[in-house]
């Protein structure tokens, strides 16, 4: 199956600060990425989302970059807030391209 | 709220009942998805419906998983004889028709076997 899986478990960054979370994507044939926060006792929240036709794309104070050649997504967060707290999921859609496939998480902690 | 919406919240049970949960999709919505959720982990892709028809099922459920939506509506997923591997997350999305359509989550069944 599907391997979705981030470089690191947790990150802290102090209030104001840009945050950068990372995934990696293990199925070539993906063509849509989303990230999701997620806050305790809830479920995924979209954040962003980006199709294999594009390389970046911004929302408000969130950017996703892909990198198709090495098969990597991040998440850039611009002067993180402490409700920015949560923890991040990367999904990428796989070979049918109808069911999602998740990585483990980044915890995000917010130090204000 | 127009969001999707998962019955009950909670739900503690003991091995070996049978317990069933229920999902609301948002109502222009035509596909839903069925996930499950240990700690720590993301959630794994069950099942899913598109309008009344099941689609794709994961080798993650077993036969005591059954999934049903029969009116193109709301789901229920019914776990029969629960074991205690069972306890986890159940998270229901929902979603319009397409390669890439952004899938909006529910808050979640939380299930516990003793």
């Amino acid at each position: 199956g599907e391997s979705v899986g981030l470089h690191l478990p947790t990150l802290s960054v102090q209030e104001g600060d840009n945050s950068i979370i990372n995934c990696a994507y293990s199925n070539s044939a993906s063509d849509y990425f989303i990230w999701y926060k997620q806050e305790s006792g809830k479920g995924p929240q979209f954040i962003i989302d980006i199709r294999s036709n594009m390389d970046k794309r911004q929302g408000q104070r969130v950017t996703v970059l892909l990198n198709k050649t090495v098969k990597h997504l991040s998440l850039q967060i611009a002067a993180t807030q402490p409700g920015d707290s949560a923890v991040y999921f990367c999904a990428e859609n796989g070979n049918t391209g109808n069911q999602f496939y998740f990585g483990t998480g980044t915890s995000l902690t917010v130090i204000p | 709220d127009t969001g999707v919406s998962q019955d009950p919240r909670h739900k503690i049970t003991k091995r070996g009942q049978n317990v069933t949960f229920r999902c609301d999709p948002i109502s222009e919505h035509n596909r839903l998805y069925w996930y499950r959720q240990t700690l720590g982990q993301g959630p794994e892709f069950l099942t899913y419906f598109q309008n009344e028809a099941q689609l794709e099922k994961s080798r993650l459920l077993s036969d005591r998983f059954s999934a049903e939506r029969p009116k193109g509506s709301f789901s229920t997923l019914e776990i029969q004889r629960t074991e205690q591997g069972d306890s986890a997350m159940y998270l229901c999305a929902s979603s319009l028709v397409g390669t890439g359509s952004e899938q909006y989550f529910g808050p979640g069944t939380r299930l516990t076997v003793t």
